[in-house]
């Protein structure tokens, strides 16, 4: 069974910093990766799809990295703003599922 | 192309009654999933669907609930007789023909359940 754990829980930047959010995952077999953000109370917005043959994946301020061996994969988002405050989750796909861990929660202050 | 629908987007039910919920995937998308938040949970698998086909129900509880995903119409999860343990939001998602192997998997607005 997959199990995805997402480090830190939850954490609070100043506007301008770059944010790291760090996610571990302890089924190497899987498919791809995807990473969502989830504002409270509403669906998830897909952020970027990394395969499992890729080690990066880049879309505007964010950049997504893949170390499928040792089941571990970064989120990189330069140059925070307010707007970027909400649940990020990582989510590798494998056995027909995408599995989830709780996200990273981000608030960033203005 | 109008995203992942979901209908109701909030339900209400008192226990004992009955729950559908329902989803029309991306057009183009031949494949449906469904998964579970529970509060202060991550999102758990519940089914995977094809048009007329359940490929996998493992994540779904044994009894009181079922899905489907007909040839025509849009995808159902229902849950019988619900208890207020089934209180959750429930997100479909969607992908194209070839599956989550290589693809962006879509999710909807989910649908929020209330027991009473």
């Amino acid at each position: 069974k997959q199990e995805v754990t997402q480090i830190p829980a939850a954490l609070s930047v100043p506007e301008g910093e770059n944010l790291v959010l760090n996610c571990s995952f302890t089924d190497s077999a899987i498919y791809n990766l995807q990473w969502f953000r989830q504002d409270p109370g509403k669906g998830l917005t897909s952020l970027l799809l990394i395969q499992s043959s890729q080690r990066e994946q880049t879309s505007g301020r964010l950049n997504a990295s893949l170390d499928k061996s040792s089941g571990r994969s970064t989120l990189y988002i330069a140059a925070s703003q307010p707007g970027d405050s909400a649940t990020y989750l990582c989510a590798p796909y494998g056995n027909n599922r995408l599995a989830f861990g709780k996200g990273n929660q981000v608030v960033v202050i203005p | 192309n109008a995203g992942v629908m979901q209908n109701p987007r909030h339900l209400v039910r008192r226990r004992g009654q009955e729950a559908r919920l329902r989803c029309s995937p991306m057009k183009g998308h031949s494949h449906v999933y469904w998964y579970r938040q529970l509060p202060e949970e991550g999102l758990k698998f519940m089914v995977y669907l094809q048009k007329e086909n359940i490929i996998d129900e493992s994540g779904m509880p044994k009894e009181r609930f079922s899905a489907e995903f007909p040839k025509e119409g849009p995808s159902i999860l229902r849950i019988q007789q619900v208890v207020r343990g089934d209180s959750a939001a429930y997100f479909c998602a969607s992908s194209p023909p070839s599956g989550g192997l290589t693809d962006t998997q879509y999710f909807g607005p989910g649908t929020r359940l209330t027991v009473l």
